[in-house]
């Protein structure tokens, strides 16, 4: 039972270009959630989604980020023009449930997409 | 806003030391509390839980008591194993009252020697 896939790994960008981070849940999860690790901080929230909706993006920036979870495939998190400031762990959790399970912490993380802006 | 305070890291200990992390939280509700560990190499995982006052949550040996009264929720091992060696994440959500976040510690690595 494969766990939350997370890819690419690694990223290595120059300023101006775009990122696509992708994050495949675990089998039968529809609910996903991207976190945002920038060096020496703590994991930072940035948005939930559900199949084909997005439900929270209270913590995304306001511009250049962006993210879906298509009806089939797996969620993007991307990012266009990036910049330094960017450069972080992004990663993602799913769970087969919403409030309840997040209430009970039951969220499976990925291993992280390191994103390096050169 | 809600926010958690975890000791600074590093941490190194000999194997069989006695482990304590220390976490406070401040929170505008009644939030349920987390330990989350990450493995090199691997994902965060969920360790042990508490969800309401004077709860202790434990797993694997660590525990931890949800102390309202102190707003903390310090991690707890008896005696450290170099398997332990991980980073450690100590979490807050407010989902009961309808939040979609979980708030994260910055993590304190805890290494354990042989």
């Amino acid at each position: 039972n494969a766990g939350v896939m997370q890819n690419p790994r690694h990223l290595v960008r120059r300023r101006g270009q775009e990122a696509r981070l992708r994050c495949s849940p675990m089998k039968g999860h529809s609910h996903v959630y991207w976190y945002r690790q920038l060096p020496e901080e703590g994991l930072k929230f940035m948005v939930y989604l559900q199949k084909e909706n997005i439900i929270d993006e209270s913590g995304m920036p306001k511009e250049r980020f962006s993210a879906e979870f298509p009806k089939e495939g797996p969620s993007i998190l991307r990012i266009q023009q990036v910049v330094r400031g960017d450069s972080a762990a992004y990663f993602c959790a799913s769970s087969p449930r919403g409030q309840e399970r997040l209430d009970t912490g039951e969220l499976f993380f990925g291993e992280g997409s390191r994103l390096t802006v050169l | 806003g809600d926010s958690v305070t975890q000791m600074e890291g590093p941490v190194t200990l000999s194997e069989e030391a006695f482990l304590t992390i220390n976490c406070t939280y401040t929170a505008t509700g009644y939030p349920s509390l987390f330990w989350y560990v990450q493995y090199p190499g691997e994902g965060l995982q969920l360790l042990l839980k508490a969800t309401k006052a004077d709860d202790k949550g434990s797993n694997k040996g660590f525990e931890a008591t949800y102390r309202k009264e102190t707003t903390s929720f310090h991690l707890e091992k008896g005696s450290v194993q170099v398997s332990d060696s991980a980073v450690y994440f100590c979490a807050l959500t407010l989902a009961r009252a309808g939040s979609y976040q979980l708030t994260f510690g910055k993590g304190t690595k805890l290494s354990v020697i042989p």
